[in-house]
């Protein structure tokens, strides 16, 4: 597709399930974000790669809390023994590489986001 | 870090008036200013943005004006269409946002009354 794919698009989960939430980036997209959107609120940044590397996990709120990108394409963030407080949007978002050649200068910037993936822990 | 404060967090307006969202920052050092649509079911969609090098930008209905001195920019929509109506999010970043994260504001539900 042409956009980034997020699944599922809801799950619920009782208390103390791991789940695990699946991201497909803009295909050469080299930046992948993960936020999380509490209701009623704005996104909340979790953690960035650039490529397979994770350059950044400063906002996931604890080591329950873990992603990867092996590859470097697709994304997975994964949720232990989930908490009535991990309710919430996930959201995944990519960017275009810096240095693609024929992008414009405004273009590389521009993060685009999927539709999310609605967690209920019950 | 940064903080980014939108006011208001909903807004009602009659068709075919101006809908104004307004949005502050603490970081000085930001210097990219985008604002998302959010529309349920669908994924977050850029509708405008702006770089610290420029007060102003417009793109037909919709403009976004910056004050860095104040540190605060500002959504301006005319001539408002029901299909307007969904969650608008302001947000800072510094530098190059294919490698920094956002910072968002708490969104603002407008709703355009037909």
């Amino acid at each position: 597709g042409a956009g980034v794919s997020q699944s599922p698009r809801y799950k619920v989960a009782k208390r103390g399930q791991d789940v695990a939430l699946r991201c497909d980036p803009i295909s050469g997209h080299v930046s992948l974000f993960w936020y999380q959107q509490a209701l009623g609120q704005g996104p909340e940044f979790l953690t960035y790669f650039q490529n397979e590397a994770q350059l950044d996990k400063s906002g996931l709120p604890s080591d329950r809390f873990f992603a990867e990108r092996p590859e470097g394409s697709v994304s997975t963030l994964k949720i232990q023994r989930t908490q009535q407080e991990d309710s919430a949007v996930y959201l995944c978002a990519s960017s275009p590489p810096p240095g693609l050649a024929g992008a414009r200068q405004e273009a590389k910037n521009i993060q685009y986001f999927g539709a999310g993936t609605r967690l209920s822990v019950l | 870090g940064e903080n980014v404060e939108q006011h208001p967090s909903t807004l009602s307006v009659q068709e075919g008036d101006s809908a104004v969202i307004k949005c502050t920052y603490s970081d000085s050092a930001s210097n990219y200013f985008p604002w998302y649509k959010q529309e349920l079911g669908k994924g977050s969609q850029l509708i405008i943005d702006i770089r610290s090098n420029v007060g102003e930008k417009k793109d037909q209905r919709i403009a976004v004006t910056l004050n860095k001195t104040a540190k605060h920019f500002s959504l301006h929509i005319t001539e408002t269409q029901p299909e307007d109506s969904a969650v608008y999010f302001c947000a800072a970043s510094i530098g190059d946002t294919g490698r920094r994260a956002l910072t968002f504001g708490s969104g603002t539900r407008l709703q355009v009354q037909p």
